[in-house]
């Protein structure tokens, strides 16, 4: 089955400090990846969404000087937190669809715990 | 219009019963209902999927109900057993209409699920 894996799994960084965290298609090409956060017994919410060779979309009330995002290949996509503070700390999801498939289905990766002190 | 409201926000199940967990939408424009398994520190994972256009879909032990005219949808887990213990999300997405809303996923707010051995 398709896979999406994210590096690293969990970070924690200082204060005033940016962060890239990177997601991978590895065997599947997509054109498509999802950036989501999820605060502790909450559900997810969709920050951005990252388009191979274009800026991404992002949702209202992402800062998108804050959370960076770069979709350089058609395996890869980065969320760089820059100018990190404790309030960012949180679980970043990414998730992918298969571009060779006619399903709707997204494939999400292991999550990315990001501690900020 | 966006959102996808999920209940019970907690169930607690004895082994061998029925899980049922309800989702409501109001945006018509959703045309994929897929539901998530997660388990702590974990990305989402898919279990089962429906479309509008059949009222029902089993895969296993996990059946989707899905009623279009109430825009109601429902996940039922037959025969719980305590490694199916997690939280559960439903969500909603529109392809067909495209735009910026294309494949974007509105999760519902999560259904902690226990199963009693």
């Amino acid at each position: 089955g398709a896979v999406v894996s994210q590096h690293p799994s969990w970070v924690i960084c200082k204060s005033g400090t940016s962060v890239k965290i990177e997601c991978r298609s590895l065997d599947f090409q997509a054109t498509t990846m999802f950036w989501y956060r999820q605060f502790p017994k909450q559900s997810l919410m969709l920050m951005a969404t990252s388009n191979e060779g274009s800026k991404a979309t992002y949702e209202q009330g992402v800062e998108k000087d804050k959370f960076l995002i770069n979709h350089a290949s058609l395996t890869l996509s980065t969320l760089t937190v820059t100018s990190a503070h404790p309030e960012d700390s949180s679980f970043y999801i990414c998730s992918a669809r298969d571009l060779g498939t006619h399903t709707y289905e997204q494939y999400f990766g292991p999550g990315t715990r990001l501690t900020v002190t | 219009q966006q959102q996808v409201k999920q209940s019970p926000q907690s169930l607690i199940v004895q082994k061998g019963g029925i899980s049922i967990i309800n989702c409501a939408y109001e945006n018509t424009a959703f045309d994929y209902f897929p539901w998530y398994q997660q388990f702590p520190g974990k990305g989402p994972a898919l279990l089962i999927a429906i479309r509008p256009d059949v009222s029902e879909k089993k895969e296993g032990r996990f059946t989707i109900s899905f009623n279009k005219s109430a825009k109601q949808f429902s996940l039922h887990i037959m025969d719980s057993q305590p490694g199916d213990s997690a939280t559960y999300f439903c969500a909603a997405s529109m392809w067909a209409r495209g735009g910026t809303s294309y494949g974007k996923l509105t999760f519902g707010q999560g259904t902690i699920l226990t199963v009693h051995p």
